[in-house]
């Protein structure tokens, strides 16, 4: 069975741009999570989405938003980039029963 | 709110030796507890988990256990191999199945 599978893998971009990343989750799971990790540290809670529905945000500036489609794939978007957006942004799937499982995640770069 | 305090490293280990690294957690309901790995380059694995108080997650050689009074879950291996090494994250997962991660602590086993 596939995994969670992000994309792209690595992005450069500058300081004031906005950026898309997008996340297939596993089959059969239908909520999806997004994860800030900054270098050294761990992942921080971004938003959650179940049923194409936020179900949860963390301590994000209104710069970030999500969604989730029908299929339940999702995209995170950010405007405005900030050099301190720089980081790996994980994308997490996960079912009622299950815990969550991670993509390699996409490393985005802002200069 | 919930959040997980986690050992700092960076651990260096001879193969074979005993591995412990410590996780204490602060929660306001009753969450489930993991353990990720996360090896260069790539995304978060699940290593282990234990959803409710006195259960031992298992799996690879690790072993934790949910130790309610002493709001702990130690990650232990008797034995550790060089492929362990890599970065070790303990996590919580509240009931909307948000979770909060600690630092991450670096493992390095030399052989």
């Amino acid at each position: 069975d596939a995994g969670v599978t992000q994309s792209p893998t690595h992005l450069i971009k500058t300081r004031g741009q906005h950026v898309t990343l997008r996340c297939s989750p596993i089959s059969g799971h239908k909520s999806v999570s997004w994860y800030q990790q900054v270098l050294g540290q761990g992942p921080q809670f971004i938003f959650q989405y179940y049923e194409k529905e936020e179900r949860g945000r963390g301590n994000f500036p209104d710069r970030f938003s999500a969604r989730q489609f029908p299929n339940y794939s999702s995209e995170l978007n950010v405007n405005a980039l900030l050099l301190g957006d720089s980081a790996l942004y994980l994308c997490a799937s996960s079912s009622p029963d299950s815990p969550l499982h991670f993509g390699n995640g996409t490393r985005l770069t802002v200069t | 709110g919930d959040s997980v305090t986690q050992m700092e490293g960076p651990v260096t280990l001879s193969e074979e030796a005993f591995l412990t690294i410590n996780c204490t957690y602060t929660a306001t309901g009753y969450p489930s507890l993991f353990w990720y790995v996360q090896y260069p380059g790539e995304g978060l694995q699940l290593l282990l988990k234990a959803t409710k108080a006195d259960d031992k997650g298992s799996n690879k050689g690790f072993e934790a256990t949910y130790r309610k009074e002493t709001t702990s879950f130690h990650l232990e291996k008797g034995s550790v191999q060089v492929s362990d090494s890599a970065v070790y994250f303990c996590a919580l997962g509240d009931t909307g199945n948000q979770f909060y991660f600690g630092t991450g602590t670096s493992l390095t086993v030399i052989p």
